[in-house]
């Protein structure tokens, strides 16, 4: 069974950093892309970025380039998303979700998600 | 960017009604589309790949059809456990983008 369990979240000030974890198993972890999909208090879904199954290729929404940084560790089965110069935007429920084959394939399997606030 | 059009926002439906939902990519995506169901407090859930391929697992009174910019998610015979809110999202190319949702209430 596929599980993903997100962690790192919190209440942090604008301008500040904050890295999520999302702990994977129940899969080939490295045979997959893995994506980060927020959805900010009572509205829709974001895509935020997406790491390929080596690691090797990144691609992130604009509302986060150059801010946010998506990783992996395939000897640990993690994946990770390092978010710096925090704004109040960023505020949102934050998903690690892998995905169903390519790297722009939809995401097949969810965690339950990290809540990430950002205010003074 | 793709920008993803979903139609209604919201439906009112009962138990066993037969419900459709819309979706429009504000350009061609082939069939580069899927659908998730969302359950308030929870995270989403692939329903449809590829336009019209069921995920394992899932009941087949939920269907999708299209291609192209005009995509639909069918609902056969509406459940207790279907209503939630649902998302449409092109992964055509990047950004990937979801439509901003359709909301099947109780009547």
């Amino acid at each position: 069974e596929v599980q993903l369990l997100e962690s790192g979240g919190g209440l942090v000030q604008p301008g500040g950093s904050l890295r999520l974890s999302c702990a994977a198993s129940g899969f080939m972890f490295s045979n997959y892309a893995m994506n980060w999909v927020r959805q900010a208090p009572g509205k829709g879904l974001e895509w935020v970025s997406v790491v390929s199954g080596s690691g090797g290729e990144t691609v992130y929404a604009d509302s986060v380039k150059g801010r946010f940084t998506v990783s992996r560790d395939n000897s640990e089965n993690m994946v990770y998303l390092q978010m710096n110069s925090l704004r109040a935007e960023d505020t949102a429920v934050y998903f690690c979700a892998k995905a169903r084959q390519g790297l722009t394939s939809p995401a097949a399997s969810w965690g339950q998600g990290t809540l990430v606030t950002v205010s003074s | 960017d793709i920008q993803m059009t979903q139609s209604p926002s919201s439906v009112s439906a009962s138990v066993g009604d037969r419900v459709t939902i819309a979706c429009r990519a504000s350009q061609g995506i082939s069939s580069w589309l899927a659908w998730f169901q969302q359950k308030p407090g929870k995270a989403p859930k692939l329903l449809i790949y590829a336009a019209s391929n069921l995920q394992p697992g899932v009941p087949s009174r939920f269907s999708g059809s299209g291609s192209g910019t005009d995509f639909t998610l069918t609902i056969s015979s509406l459940q207790p456990e279907d209503f939630a809110t649902y998302y449409c999202q092109q992964a055509d190319s990047f950004p990937l983008t979801f439509g901003q949702g359709t909301k099947v209430e109780i009547k």
